[in-house]
């Protein structure tokens, strides 16, 4: 079991609907991130929050909206997807790094991530 | 930014060592070295990170070149569940942007 929670773990949508995928932690943490991985492929980083704001958005198309409503929650909008965002979608959250004292480097804690297909 | 290199594929005999290589000719002097792991169907998993000095827990050895142009992480002792992608990845301190590479796929045989 993972301390980050993410949902659906699966999730087929058409190309004309509206869906989210949430992501949960409980760990204090205040940086949190959406990574999208093909088959056999590495994660790509997509966005990065850090305290509630958008730190890095990593050129995604706009159909792609994250939101992050508190310290505890991200959120990922979908809408018009295409075909080749099919993917396994991971949240992962750590301490934030950018906040002056927090010390030696922390390590990112993921999710199981959601599994999206794109009919 | 620094990149990584590792081997695309590497076997190891079940409660055997395993020596995982990565190369990071350009890393500079705030980067730390992370190592990930993704089993099948499941999210990345820390393994281990270090800055410069050698580094040791539960999971795993890293051991860091003098120079810091490479690395190496050990398992001791692999098991079957031990067969993953591992990752290799440069993160400068007090950044939150973290960059996979390709990493190197494990497998052990029993």
């Amino acid at each position: 079991d993972t301390e980050v929670t993410q949902t659906p773990k699966h999730l087929v949508m058409g190309m004309t609907n509206k869906k989210s995928l949430k992501c949960e932690q409980h760990m204090g943490h205040r940086a949190m991130y959406w990574y999208k991985q093909k088959a056999k492929k590495p994660p790509e980083l997509m966005f990065v929050y850090s305290y509630e704001k958008l730190s890095i958005n990593e050129s995604v198309p706009s159909r792609f909206s994250p939101e992050c409503p508190n310290s505890s929650l991200l959120n990922l909008h979908l809408h018009a997807l295409q075909p080749e965002d099919s993917a396994l979608y991971l949240c992962a959250s750590s301490q934030d790094l950018k906040v002056k004292g927090t010390g030696r480097d922390q390590p990112q804690h993921f999710g199981d991530g959601t599994r999206l297909s794109i009919l | 930014d620094a990149k990584t290199t590792q081997p695309n594929s590497m076997e190891s005999n079940e409660e055997e060592p395993v020596h995982l290589p990565c190369n990071h000719s350009t890393i500079s002097g705030t980067d730390y070295i992370h190592w990930y792991r993704q089993l099948p169907s499941q999210g990345p998993e820390y393994v281990i990170h270090g800055l410069t000095s050698n580094v040791n827990n539960r999971m795993a050895s890293l051991a860091i070149a003098e120079d810091r142009k490479s690395s190496t992480l050990i398992l001791h002792r692999a098991t079957l569940r031990d067969a993953a992608v591992y990752y290799c990845i440069l993160r400068k301190y007090n950044n939150n942007d973290m960059r996979f590479g390709a990493g190197t796929r494990l497998t052990v045989k029993p």
